[in-house]
Formats: structure tokens, C-alpha cells, sequence
């Protein structure tokens, strides 16, 4: 069965600090792979989208990385801010599955003074 | 520039009552997605069309029906709502398909069945 597993479920850090979120997959075989930001009461925002070729892909203070061999990514994220704190969203695109993607649940950041 | 709307934002509906959510997009996108969001849950797809003119259906169709009105509108319709439909819906946009291209959200429609 295609999963996207995140972790940590949910994460608390001070601002200014640095924080890496998990996102192991089985998606297989996959065309990309994408972080979205969804703040509460808002819809998914995305962040980065990543084909299976591309290593590491940076927007603003976001670096995601890709190991399509481990089928691992990871979200970094640089200097949080208060404006962070979000469910961040891991998301694989099945190839040739007729727009078919699958989310993980999310990771739940909370960025504190 | 709005991207996607839908409307209405929250609903209560009482079991078998039927209702209608609306999405617009104003990118000029060929396809548009219809998800659920559910706690614990990813986001599941319901129904898509992937062109004006069609529609499939997702992981979830039971229980609705959807309509591409045109190519900015596409609406989703629950004829007999059931409890199990209690959830918050998605509307999404992509200029073609989802391999590559980015997909734009709406901002959510919060839908209670009691």
C-alpha cells in the first residue's frame, strides 16, 4: 500500500531556532514529491516540489532535501518564526496514477517566545 | 488576485439534507481537485476533472456528484448528507494534472452533518 509517514507528529521549538521535519514514503514509483505549509483554519500552501531527480530544493528559510533511495525527505527550516508555527504537509505524486497523490497527516509546529 | 475561492465557508446540514459547495478559480487552470480533510487523515481526493468537459472520480466518491460548470467552476454536490461527510473540503487547481505542477488550495469549507 503507497503511505507517506511523517514525524514528529508534533513539535514545539523557540523562535529563532532551527527544526528538520521527517518524511519517509512507499509511494513507488513516484514523479515528486512537495512540503506544503497549512495554517489552522486555512487551506495548504506550497512550499517546495521536488522530481525524483533533485536532491535539495530551498524556498526563503525552507530547504527540503530528497533521498529517493531511502525514500526519505526532510524540511528544514532556518531562524523559525512565530508565523511557522503550521501543519507541515508531505506529499508524493504516484507516476501514471491518474492524479492520484498521497498525503501524510502532517507534522503539527508550534513556534513559542 | 484570488486564486481559488469556495464558498460557503461553514455549513450545518441535517442528515439527508442535500447541498451544494462551489470553487472558482480565477488562474485559468485546466484541472481541479476536490479533496477531504479528516483528523488524523490525509488529505483524500473525492473527485477531479482534469479538463472542462471531465470528470473522475478519486479515492472517495461515494455519496457525491460533481459538476465542471466551465473551466473556472467546479462544484461539488452531496444529494443526502450523512454524518459520515462531517468534514472540512477542499478545493484545488493545478494548470495541468498534478505531476509537476503546483496545486493551489482554496481556503476550506467546514461542513458539520448532525
Amino acid at each position: 500500500k503507497n503511505q507517506v509517514e511523517q514525524s514528529p507528529q508534533s513539535l514545539i521549538i523557540l523562535e529563532g531556532k532551527n527544526c528538520t521535519l521527517q518524511c519517509n514514503y512507499t509511494v513507488s514509483p513516484f514523479s515528486n514529491l512537495r512540503w506544503y505549509k497549512q495554517d489552522t483554519g486555512r487551506g495548504p500552501v506550497s512550499l517546495t516540489i521536488m522530481t525524483f531527480s533533485e536532491n535539495t530544493k530551498s524556498n526563503g528559510r525552507y530547504t527540503a532535501t530528497l533521498d529517493a533511495d531511502t525514500k526519505q525527505s526532510s524540511l528544514h527550516i532556518t531562524a523559525s518564526q512565530l508565523s511557522d508555527s503550521a501543519s507541515y504537509i508531505c506529499v508524493v505524486t504516484l507516476t501514471g496514477g491518474g492524479n492520484k497523490l498521497t498525503f501524510g497527516t502532517g507534522t503539527q509546529l508550534k513556534v513559542e517566545l | 488576485n484570488a486564486g481559488v475561492t469556495q464558498t460557503p465557508k461553514f455549513q450545518v446540514l441535517k442528515t439527508g439534507q442535500s447541498m451544494t459547495l462551489q470553487c472558482a478559480q480565477d488562474m485559468n487552470h485546466n484541472s481541479m481537485y476536490w479533496y477531504r480533510q479528516d483528523p488524523g487523515m490525509g488529505l483524500r481526493l473525492i473527485y477531479y476533472s482534469a479538463s472542462e468537459g471531465t470528470t473522475d472520480k478519486g479515492e472517495v466518491p461515494n455519496g457525491y456528484n460533481v459538476s465542471r460548470l466551465n473551466k473556472r467552476e467546479f462544484s461539488l454536490r452531496l444529494e443526502s448528507a450523512a454524518p459520515s461527510q462531517t468534514s472540512v473540503y477542499f478545493c484545488a487547481s493545478s494548470l495541468a494534472g498534478v505531476s509537476g505542477n503546483t496545486i493551489y488550495f482554496g481556503e476550506g469549507s467546514w461542513l458539520t452533518v448532525v
